[in-house]
């Protein structure tokens, strides 16, 4: 069975402490991994998608990293406004019958403080 | 562009009524979608439509129906709820990247 995995679920950051977040997956046939931003009351906002192993996207204090089995999310000198909920999903190629279904994980849920 | 928007915001139900979610999109893509989204459960695919008059069932689509009469429109019907079913609902829809930009939600509770 498909499997998306993030870790940890929790994640407490002072202001200008960087760390990363992690999202592994056990799926065959990978088309695209995916990673959103959601804040509370609202819905997941499109942040990066990744294709292929070692392949790096970045904005702003985010860089977003893949390998075959796991993709990070670096942050780099967090704000608080960089709280949120941090979501990863996978999706499969046509060929494997994904083409239309997005696997999510559950989320890890970011905090910075002052 | 307005994006997707979402009616109602939130929406209390008795077990047994029906109720239809609404959902539109303003930025001609092809593919939508419906996920719920509960505590420790991740989003999860209800329906999904490649085009207007194509339908399809995701994870778990029991007691849910979908229609897709114009490429902007794609509500979700709640044929009689049940408890099972509160939950956040959002719609989405998949931009050229396969990127998808998600509604507000609704929430929705059964009683």
């Amino acid at each position: 069975e498909d499997q998306v995995t993030q870790s940890p679920e929790a994640l407490r950051l002072q202001e200008g402490e960087s760390s990363s977040l992690n999202c592994s997956y056990t799926v065959s046939g990978l088309r695209g991994l995916f990673w959103y931003r959601q804040d509370p009351g609202k819905g997941p906002e499109f942040l990066f998608t990744l294709y292929s192993a070692g392949e790096e996207k970045e904005k702003e204090r985010l860089k977003a990293t893949l390998t075959k089995k796991e993709s990070f999310l670096h942050i780099t000198a967090p704000k608080p406004e960089d709280s949120a909920t941090y979501l990863c999903a996978v999706q499969l190629g046509v060929l494997t019958g994904g083409g239309n279904k997005l696997t999510f994980g559950t989320g890890t849920q970011l905090k910075v403080e002052l | 562009n307005a994006g997707v928007t979402q009616t109602p915001k939130f929406q209390v139900l008795k077990t047994g009524q029906s109720m239809t979610l609404q959902c539109a999109q303003d930025m001609n893509h092809e593919y939508m979608s419906w996920y719920r989204q509960d505590p420790g459960m991740g989003l999860r695919l209800i329906h999904y439509s490649v085009g207007a008059g194509i339908t399809d069932q995701g994870e778990v689509p029991n007691g849910y129906n979908v229609s897709r009469s114009t490429t902007e429109d794609f509500p979700l019907r709640l044929l009689s709820a049940a408890p099972s079913q509160t939950s956040v609902y959002f719609c989405a829809s998949r931009g050229k990247i396969y990127e998808q930009y998600f509604g507000p939600g609704t929430r929705l509770t059964v009683t």
